[in-house]
């Protein structure tokens, strides 16, 4: 089964400082993708970034980069210059596509609250 | 504009009665999700659909059943709901034929309390 670890439960971090959320994820399948969304307070779901699993490089977003190690199983995120906007809840997530096709549904870590602090 | 529709932000509800949450979206996507969210415990899959008529089994689909009928409209439905179902439920939706990628667009939720 597919597994995504965020160890972070909760971040504080400074104003304009980078930040790096930790993703780690778990699963035998070669064909992957791994996404990034933030859940502000109003509660929607915002799509930030995608990487898969047999992209050379890593995805940028703007403000947003995704620091792939494909042999350490990992996907952090990293924000440049963050903003008090930026305060949320992040979640790392994963699909796999099933050879015998359908879709599958993406799977999530438990989120990493991150407050902005001025 | 992309738009996942869920039909109440905020409901209240008793012990053993039968919920209907309701979900559209207006992006003619085959693939529709719902799942729940819960502190400390992330999102987790309920049922999802890949065309009409069609349902899968998520990781969490005891207690919830699901229609879909139509392809805009993906309602879940908590035959006899329990105060363990309290939580925030999310639908979300995707375009099919995206491999790996493919993002899932979401609705603004429903926070169900089941009293």
């Amino acid at each position: 089964a597919q597994k995504i670890t965020q160890t972070q439960p909760g971040m504080f971090v400074q104003e304009k400082e980078a930040v790096t959320l930790d993703c780690t994820y778990d699963t035998s399948d070669p064909s992957y993708g791994l996404f990034w969304y933030k859940q502000p307070s109003s509660g929607e779901m915002i799509f930030l970034i995608y990487q898969g699993s047999y992209d050379q490089q890593n995805a940028t977003e703007g403000r947003y980069s995704l620091n792939f190690q494909k042999a350490r199983k990992s996907a952090n995120l990293v924000i440049s210059a963050s903003q008090l906007g930026d305060s949320a809840m992040y979640f790392c997530a994963m699909r796999v596509m099933y050879s015998g096709g359908g879709a599958d549904g993406l799977t999530f870590g438990k989120g990493t609250h991150l407050i902005i602090q001025p | 504009d992309v738009k996942v529709t869920q039909s109440s932000r905020y409901l209240v509800k008793r012990t053993g009665e039968k919920v209907f949450l309701e979900c559209v979206q207006d992006m003619d996507h085959e693939n529709m999700f719902w799942y729940r969210q819960d502190p400390g415990l992330g999102l987790r899959l309920i049922y999802f659909s890949y065309d009409v008529k069609m349902k899968e089994k998520g990781d969490i689909p005891e207690g919830y059943s699901v229609s879909r009928e139509k392809k805009e409209r993906f309602s879940l439905i908590l035959e006899s709901a329990s105060t363990n179902q309290t939580s925030m439920y999310l639908c979300a939706s995707s375009l099919a034929g995206q491999g790996t990628a493919g993002e899932l667009f979401f609705g603004e939720g429903s926070r169900l309390t089941v009293l």
